[in-house]
């Protein structure tokens, strides 16, 4: 799986949209964007992925540049509850279950 | 959605006994589990990868006699830590994919594990 590179930490004021960048210049043309988050004391939870279009749903949205060397991860609306570590992953999506490399993730804090 | 469910959520023991850690899969079936563990400030780091009806393979530098593997049913996977000691203390989580999709991978909550 290709390898990421993330920021170790970024601020966010609540209410305003946080932006977290990760690349991965060398990933693959199979291989898929994810991104999961954890809350301190808890297991991972997946927020969103992607191939290349760029993806929305009800916690995130994510942009994939067009060259895929890239991506951002969106919170429109940053909450004091969104405060976790954002990792970002890239790996193939379909075939028999793989284990996810994580890295060592963005810690996101986001201030009242 | 698909639900990972872990128990105990924390355990605390003593040194030398061993503790058993349970990984259910509860929407779905799942033939592959994979355990991790995580240190303080640190990241995950995958220890076995959990096969139904067959042995678990381990990771580079974890002992297999001691963090012992059983995935003896499509929905439920345990680990146990034998002889625990005080440098086995971490957080230890599970996860798996639903075989239909295998897309997102699911997490359980987490086991805390102190071993005093």
């Amino acid at each position: 799986d290709a390898k990421t590179t993330q920021p170790p930490s970024m601020d966010c004021a609540e209410g305003r949209a946080a932006n977290l960048p990760c690349n991965h210049s060398t990933i693959s043309g199979n291989e898929y964007v994810y991104w999961y988050r954890q809350i301190h004391s808890q297991g991972p939870q997946y927020i969103i992925h992607g191939l290349k279009n760029n993806e929305t749903n009800e916690m995130a949205s994510l942009i994939i540049t067009e060259d895929r060397k890239s991506s951002t991860l969106i919170l429109p609306h940053a909450t004091l509850r969104d405060t976790a570590v954002y990792y970002c992953i890239v790996r193939v999506a379909s075939g028999s279950a793989r284990q996810l490399t994580f890295g060592s993730g963005t810690q996101l804090t986001v201030l009242p | 959605g698909a639900v990972v469910s872990q128990h105990p959520s924390w355990v605390i023991c003593k040194s030398g006994t061993s503790v058993k850690i349970e990984c259910r899969s509860l929407d779905f079936q799942a033939t592959t589990m994979f355990w991790y563990r995580q240190f303080p400030k640190q990241s995950l780091m995958l220890m076995a990868t959990s096969n139904e009806g067959s042995k678990a393979t381990y990771e580079q530098g974890v002992e297999k006699d001691k963090f012992l593997i059983n995935h003896a049913s499509l929905t439920l996977s345990t680990l146990t830590v034998t002889s625990a000691h005080p440098e086995d203390s971490s957080f230890y989580i599970c996860s798996a994919e639903n075989p239909g999709t295998n897309t997102e991978a699911f997490f359980g909550q987490g086991t805390r594990l102190t071993v005093v």
